[in-house]
């Protein structure tokens, strides 16, 4: 079982739709990662957040909004998203960013659908 | 940046078989992980191994940090080990995974 949360687990929205992806741990780790999945493909990093401060942005279109309210939380704000970026959402979490060399824990993932 | 190289990137076995999947990796790295992605899209770490030898029941996994490759055991595989075994290492950010071997167990 994961200790990392994610919800909802399917999304259906609309390209003018505002929607949000949550993502809740209770592990005491201080660095949350966004990965987006297409299918057959591995995971690509989108945001990093270190001690609840944005500190990685994989340039990632401005149409996906990242939060990180307080350091169990970490939200995605979707808003005018296009039929591509339909993937599985994936949130992980680590102990501390700084090494880059943190084992990663990861959500069961979003599987979103965008029409 | 770093690359990471999987194979097989395909592999069936009948339940009960062993096999081994392999990771090469371009540069010098302090950690290699190693996932499970389950039917249902769960990732789940398996080994954080920079180097040396780790085993957890009926995996294991070697990582030969000087000649930069990574080698995942599976023995006596059951159905419920099908999914796609990723490895994963540092690279320009914090990981950067291979292209996955997608292993289907039949019983």
């Amino acid at each position: 079982d994961t200790e990392v949360t994610q919800t909802p687990k399917h999304l259906v929205m609309g390209m003018t739709n505002k929607k949000s992806l949550k993502c809740e741990q209770h592990m005491g780790h201080r660095a949350m990662y966004w990965y987006k999945q297409k299918a057959k493909k591995p995971p690509e990093l989108m945001f990093v957040y270190s001690y609840e401060k944005l500190s990685i942005n994989e340039s990632v279109p401005s149409r996906f909004s990242p939060e990180c309210p307080n350091s169990s939380l970490l939200n995605l704000h979707l808003h005018a998203l296009q039929p591509e970026d339909s993937a599985l959402y994936l949130c992980a979490t680590a102990k501390d960013r700084d090494s880059f060399n943190e084992k990663l824990f990861f959500g069961s993932g979003t599987q979103l659908s965008v029409l | 940046g770093i690359q990471v190289e999987q194979s097989p990137p395909d592999l069936i076995l009948q339940e009960g078989a062993n096999s081994t999947l392999r990771c090469n990796f371009s540069d010098s790295v302090n950690n290699l992980q190693w996932f499970h992605q389950n039917p249902w899209g769960q990732l789940i770490n398996l080994f954080y191994i920079p180097s040396g030898t780790k085993q957890n029941g009926r995996l294991s996994a070697t990582t030969v940090a000087t000649e930069r490759y990574s080698l995942l055991y599976i023995s006596s595989s059951q159905t419920t080990d099908s999914g796609v075994y990723f490895c994963a290492v540092p690279g320009n950010t914090p990981l950067v995974f291979g292209k996955g071997t997608r292993l289907s167990v039949i019983a």
